[in-house]
Formats: structure tokens, C-alpha cells, sequence
């Protein structure tokens, strides 16, 4: 298996510019988790979807964020507008079943940077 | 509130030396305890996980794990470091509910000659 795919590797861009994430999860999986990595603040859980649908987003840091699950193999975290704050590595992470959820597959992430 | 607590944001071992890294957890319940680690340019990667049963649970790469409930810690341990260890080191608990997991900030292991 390929493992958790992440595209772009890394991006760069401009303050207010839309940025797009993408995940592909692994096959069979129907856990899909989005983290933001930060020196500050370490790993947060921004969003997790359960067969392709949204169960907490809590962590979604504001409105500017926005994630979806249109099938599932395929996954996005936008970001509209960037903003520098928003500079961070994203990491795009797979899982089989619920609860107790005893492995989670992560891809290699996206790192960020809004300049 | 759940929380997990890596004290100690850096640390340096030599080549061959033993290696502990601290974590510390808040939780309401028994916990699911894990420590990943993330190599540079790479994703995170298990290196063990405690769920229940014996407290001290082995992993890859020569890792072990002691759970102590009465200090609410699962610290990792090697016996003896590699240079190829250096990376950061997450420990985790959850989940909590649904399949939320909560991560503590990271140790980064330098290994010297």
C-alpha cells in the first residue's frame, strides 16, 4: 500500500491567497484525520471524518478553514484567505474503524508557508 | 480538561547512551497511550502503544514504554541510542471520544558521536 498520500509536499504563498490541501487516505480506511503541527502549540486535531462525514471540528481554528470529504479516497483542508499565522506543517492522517482507534497512519505532510 | 505534558522541549544524548524521554498526561479515564516519532521530511510513525495489561510495552526500534498510573506518565526509554534516532517524539492519548487523539508538544533527540 502506498500509505496516506498528501499533495503539496510544501507551498508557499502570500497572505490572502487560497491554499488547498489534499489527502488521499489509505484504502479501506474510513477515519480521516487533518493535524497542524506548530512549534508553539505542537500537534492539534483540527477535523476527523467517520465515513466521509464530519464529526468534530472543534479544532478548526476559525472560518477561514474549511475541510471536506467528498468520497472516500479524498479529502481537502482549504484555507481562504492565508494569512502567516496559518505557516505550519498539516498532516493528513488515516485510520481503520472507531473507538478505541489503536492506529493511526500519517502521510509525510504538507508544510505551509504564508508569506 | 485532557491534556499530555512533554517537558523537556530538547534533548541531547551521545552516540551508545541511554535515553528516557518524560511524558505526562491529564485524562479522566483509563488512557490509551501512544509515542510516535517523526523523522525529518517524514510523517509520523507508532512506535508503541499501551492499552492495557503490562505496563512496560515494547515497540520498534528498541523502544520500550512504562506506564505509571500513580505519576500519570509513560515515559520512553532505549537502552542504547543510535545516531539514527535523532527526530521528534511525540506522545499521545486518546482517544477520548470518537477517534480524537491529543498530542503532546514534541521532544526533538539530537544523538552526538
Amino acid at each position: 500500500d502506498a500509505g496516506v498520500i498528501q499533495s503539496p509536499r510544501h507551498e508557499v504563498t502570500e497572505m490572502g491567497q487560497e491554499v488547498t490541501l489534499r489527502c488521499k487516505p489509505i484504502s479501506g480506511h474510513n477515519s480521516l484525520f487533518w493535524y497542524r503541527q506548530t512549534m508553539m502549540r505542537g500537534l492539534e486535531l483540527l477535523i476527523y471524518f467517520n465515513n466521509n462525514v464530519p464529526i468534530d471540528d472543534s479544532g478548526m481554528p476559525e472560518d477561514r478553514f474549511s475541510a471536506k470529504m467528498p468520497n472516500a479516497s479524498f479529502s481537502t483542508l482549504k484555507i481562504q484567505p492565508s494569512e502567516p499565522r496559518d505557516s505550519a506543517v498539516y498532516f493528513c492522517a488515516s485510520s481503520v474503524g472507531q473507538v478505541p482507534n489503536e492506529k493511526l497512519f500519517f502521510g509525510s505532510g504538507t508544510q505551509l508557508s504564508v508569506l | 480538561a485532557q491534556s499530555v505534558t512533554q517537558p523537556d522541549i530538547h534533548i541531547t544524548v551521545s552516540e551508545g547512551a541511554s535515553l528516557e524521554l518524560r511524558c505526562n498526561y491529564s485524562y479522566g479515564a483509563t488512557p490509551y497511550l501512544f509515542w510516535y516519532v517523526q523523522s525529518p521530511g517524514q510523517g509520523l510513525q507508532l512506535l508503541l502503544k499501551y492499552f492495557s495489561g503490562d505496563t512496560l510495552v515494547q515497540g520498534i526500534k528498541g523502544f520500550e514504554a512504562e506506564f505509571k498510573r500513580s505519576q500519570s506518565s509513560f515515559n520512553l526509554r532505549k537502552p542504547s541510542v543510535h545516531w539514527s534516532d535523532a527526530a521528534e517524539y511525540f506522545c499521545a492519548v486518546g482517544p477520548i471520544t470518537g477517534n480524537q487523539f491529543y498530542f503532546g508538544t514534541g521532544t526533538s533527540l539530537t544523538v552526538i558521536p
